[in-house]
């Protein structure tokens, strides 16, 4: 299993940029790296998925280093209604096996104002 | 695109009757169907993946004759809880995944669930 690694929470103001490291330090090779971001009794929703180098998509940037056994998810220009509970997963279908998609503890972001 | 639903999103029952909750994949064909259950504060912990057509696979710890998953067609699979009881209490999401997108799973609303 490519266990994660996560910061339990994390603070930061309106109009920053926030970078939410993941450690993965036994990813497989045909692993690929999600992150959801969670409201309360809500279902995660999707916000970008890499396999390596960058991602960028309309809400965030994804960079994952040559070594892959970490990721950074990057958040610019916050807002209070990003204040929400960040995962990363690791893992891939093709291997056959949900069980390598393990959902670690992820990471409480609250924006302040 | 992509959308998952979840139907009920909240139920309330007595202790030993059965609930069931039905997942949806609204506009993609989901092959496969993964059950969750979180509760508060916590991460989300696996229960089961099913495949449609075929009996579903269950996480170690997980009774299957509890949780007794059916994923009758490409679009909808369903879990019930039988003999409900109060410690099965919890917030259970669903999420699907369809061939025609890549490694990603896309997750229902939730459905909350109190076993009085």
């Amino acid at each position: 299993l490519a266990k994660t690694t996560q910061p339990i929470s994390m603070d930061s103001y309106e109009g920053q940029e926030v970078n939410i490291t993941c450690s993965h330090n036994n990813i497989a090779t045909n692993d690929y790296i999600t992150w959801y971001q969670q409201f309360p009794s809500q279902g995660p929703r999707f916000i970008i998925q890499g396999y390596k180098t960058k991602v960028t998509n309309e809400v965030a940037s994804l960079f994952i280093p040559a070594d892959r056994k970490s990721s950074t998810l990057s958040l610019p220009r916050v807002s209070l209604s990003d204040t929400a509970v960040y995962y990363c997963l690791v893992g891939a279908f093709s291997s056959g096996s949900a069980r390598q998609l393990t959902f670690g503890s992820g990471t409480q972001l609250t924006v302040l104002p | 695109g992509a959308v998952v639903s979840q139907h009920p999103s909240r139920v309330i029952c007595k202790s030993g009757t059965s609930v069931k909750i039905e997942c949806r994949s609204l506009d993609f064909q989901a092959t496969t169907m993964f059950w969750y259950r979180q509760f508060p504060k916590q991460s989300l912990m696996l229960m089961a993946t099913s495949n449609e057509g075929s009996k579903a696979t269950y996480e170690q710890g997980v009774e299957k004759d509890k949780f007794l998953i059916n994923h009758a067609s490409l679009t909808l699979s369903t879990l019930t809880v039988t003999s409900a009881h109060p410690e099965d209490s919890s917030f259970y999401i669903c999420s699907a995944r369809g061939q025609e997108v890549t490694d990603t799973q896309y997750f229902g609303p939730g459905t909350r669930l109190t076993v009085l």
